[in-house]
């Protein structure tokens, strides 16, 4: 079946630091990838998305690319802020066939 | 993106009741999902639920403790029945929303004392 794997948290970083959470999937066909975020006491939101190969999604200053051959989607942003802090999760699938699957989440706390 | 409405956010039940939650929709949905969420823990997709037939259960999961009714395609419910402290856990309804992916409810806080 499906999954996606995360990489563990928490993730500890200063302000301004560099962000990375890693994300590999396992999925038969081409699903659709996404990154949630879930704010303390907060349901999940959509951050960015990416539909096919190549594609990179961006919002607020976090970006992923769908890397099909390394079957990976890690988050990236370049200057963390403390309003950042926050659970997040990748995910696929979207559209017909898929099932929904989310990765474990990573926590990320980032410090002044 | 739809928008979605669901309640109760949260309660506190006594164990051996059953909990019933709603979520509506702003515009009609082929699919929703509902999920669990415990403690520092990732979703746990409960089932999936298509309006007009029953709903697909995931291992683990089973239609006497969880009924889902799905009346239409703006409206689910998912009950939690004979509740145990092992129920107190985040409830979440989701649906797909074409190629924007899932929007999500924002939970239901269940606490079984």
């Amino acid at each position: 079946g499906n999954s996606v794997t995360q990489m563990e948290g928490p993730v500890t970083l200063s302000e301004e630091a560099f962000l990375t959470i890693n994300c590999t999937y396992t999925a038969t066909g081409y699903p659709s990838l996404f990154w949630y975020v879930q704010y303390p006491g907060e349901g999940l939101q959509l951050l960015l998305k990416a539909t096919k190969a190549d594609d990179k999604g961006s919002n607020k200053g976090f970006e992923a690319t769908y890397r099909k051959e390394t079957t990976s989607f890690h988050l990236e942003k370049g200057s963390v802020q403390v309003s950042d802090s926050a659970v997040y999760f990748c995910a696929l699938g979207a559209g017909g066939s898929y099932i929904p699957t989310f990765g474990r989440g990573t926590s990320l706390i980032v410090h002044p | 993106s739809a928008v979605i409405s669901q309640k109760p956010s949260r309660d506190i039940c006594q164990r051996g009741t059953s909990l019933t939650i709603q979520c509506q929709v702003d515009s009609q949905v082929t699919m929703m999902f509902w999920y669990r969420q415990q403690p520092g823990q990732s979703l746990t997709l409960i089932a999936t639920a298509n309006q007009g037939s029953e709903a697909t259960y995931e291992s683990g999961f089973v239609i006497d403790k969880f009924p889902i009714s799905r009346p239409n395609l703006t409206f689910s419910t998912l009950t939690v029945s004979n509740m145990s402290p092992e129920d107190s856990s985040i409830y979440l309804c989701s649906v797909e929303t074409g190629g924007y992916g899932y929007t999500f409810g924002s939970g239901t806080r269940l606490t079984v004392v």
